[in-house]
């Protein structure tokens, strides 16, 4: 089925660095979005992108998009043990209303 | 506080067991979905619905079937347990009145069929 790709698979950081994910996909991105999962846990909701839209913040969140690339960034500043976590990303097929794509998830580790 | 509630956290049930899983929303969200996520496989869509008894396949739907009688709830039924059905289920629901919102998950179902 499809797939994006996310980059890198696995990030292992130090508190207090930033941490930066990726997400490609091959079908062009309507509105992005990206999600949280603790481990055992269901996905939490962080922040979407508008396809019209090139950058959003979120408190220590830094989405950004370029729809010519079917690319997007997740950029999470001065990070805390607490961010722990696979972040997702996800994006609606063409012509459906319903459905997302995900993401391959990114696995962050912040080390204390 | 709003939330996708599914009824276990873990379940275990034996092969050629029927299992339920059931999932209810206090968001009057329009639509839900089933999706199981397996290590390296990541989160497949198995069913989804987008009004009361109404339903569409997703990517993975053998062996499943699913119910919605209620707007608030969605239930996922494995027919007959397999092995191969060990997996953590998550449900979530989606409105069309603010595609911003995004989905808003469960916390999962880990179901071990032995």
């Amino acid at each position: 089925s499809q797939q994006g790709e996310e980059d890198p698979q696995a990030l292992s950081i130090q508190e207090g660095e930033n941490a930066t994910m990726n997400c490609s996909y091959k079908t062009s991105i309507n509105n992005l979005q990206w999600y949280r999962q603790n481990s055992g846990r269901g996905l939490v909701h962080l922040i979407l992108i508008r396809s019209n839209e090139r950058e959003k913040h979120s408190g220590r969140l830094r989405v950004t998009l370029d729809t010519s690339k079917k690319s997007s960034s997740l950029l999470i500043t001065a990070s805390r043990a607490a961010d722990t976590a696979s972040y997702f990303c996800a994006t609606p097929p063409p012509g459906s209303n319903y459905q997302l794509i995900w993401g391959a998830g990114t696995k962050l580790i912040i080390k204390p | 506080d709003v939330k996708v509630t599914q009824s276990s956290r873990y379940l275990v049930k034996r092969t050629g067991e029927k299992v339920f899983l059931e999932c209810v929303q206090d968001m009057d969200h329009e639509n839900m979905f089933w999706y199981r996520q397996d290590p390296g496989l990541g989160l497949r869509l198995i069913y989804f619905s987008y009004d009361v008894k109404m339903k569409e396949k997703g990517d993975i739907p053998e062996g499943y079937s699913v119910s919605r009688e209620k707007k608030e709830r969605f239930s996922l039924i494995l027919e007959s347990a397999s092995t191969n059905q060990t997996s953590m289920y998550l449900c979530a629901s989606s409105t069309n009145r603010d595609r911003d919102y995004g989905y808003t998950f469960g916390s999962g179902t880990r179901l071990t069929v032995v």
